[in-house]
């Protein structure tokens, strides 16, 4: 069964609103869990790892005041788009991972975010 | 910086073909090897992991990683149409950060693999 659980799945909504997703992980603690974005037919990204109880940490050219990223529990983390346009259009997944460097990530089922 | 390198895509197999999909990696930190796959608009899901100097098994798909040319090849003796999908190496590297610990998956760029009839 699922370990991380990915809300909404599916979003769409006019330019401007700010959307939220959630990313839950069901079966384990984790201090650190992740947020990505995919293109179509492409890698994943690494947009920025979010630790529980402290600032998330952000990849180069992700910008901080665009994606909000809260981590207030060891098994909830919040990712905000805020002011949404549709270049932000895209998927994003979140994963999280058990303790131990050398434990897999496990993702969530992905939000696809349309901006109309 | 780490780095991962897969087979460039996408890759064509008839049913029953062996497969094998290369994966290469730079790293200059004890790395952790992943194989995810992704099926079309679906989450990315694993499907092997591996230790230095550990096979592992899941599915028919193998992989071994191989630290002497820095290799984590993904193997499968007999492809099924329910194979196709995209595959994505993967290394985890620890990164120690505000006095925390956790490993940062590096992803390849991911490869295309469809098995038809």
């Amino acid at each position: 069964g699922a370990v991380v659980s990915q809300h909404p799945s599916r979003v769409i909504c006019k330019s401007g609103t700010s959307v939220k997703i959630e990313c839950r992980s069901l079966d384990f603690q984790a201090t650190t869990m992740f947020w990505y974005r995919q293109f179509p037919k492409k890698s994943l990204m690494l947009m920025a790892t979010s630790n529980e109880g402290s600032k998330a940490t952000y990849e180069q050219g992700v910008e901080k005041d665009k994606f909000l990223i809260n981590h207030a529990s060891l098994t909830l983390s919040t990712l905000t788009v805020t002011s949404a346009h549709p270049e932000d259009s895209s998927f994003y997944i979140c994963s999280a991972r058990d303790r131990g460097v050398n434990q897999p990530q496990h993702f969530g089922d992905g939000t696809r975010l349309s901006i109309l | 910086g780490d780095s991962v390198t897969q087979t460039e895509g996408p890759v064509t197999l008839p049913e029953r073909a062996a497969l094998t999909l290369n994966c290469t990696y730079q790293s200059s930190y004890s790395t952790f090897l992943f194989w995810y796959v992704q099926y079309l608009n679906k989450e990315p899901e694993l499907l092997l992991k591996s230790s230095e100097n550990q096979e592992t098994d899941s599915r028919g798909f193998q992989a071994s990683p191989i630290k002497s040319d820095s290799s984590f090849h993904l193997e499968k003796p007999s492809v099924q149409l329910s194979d196709s999908a995209v595959y994505y190496c993967a290394l985890s590297w620890s990164v120690n950060a505000g006095g925390t610990s956790y490993g940062k998956l590096t992803f390849g760029q991911g490869t295309i693999l469809t098995v038809h009839p």
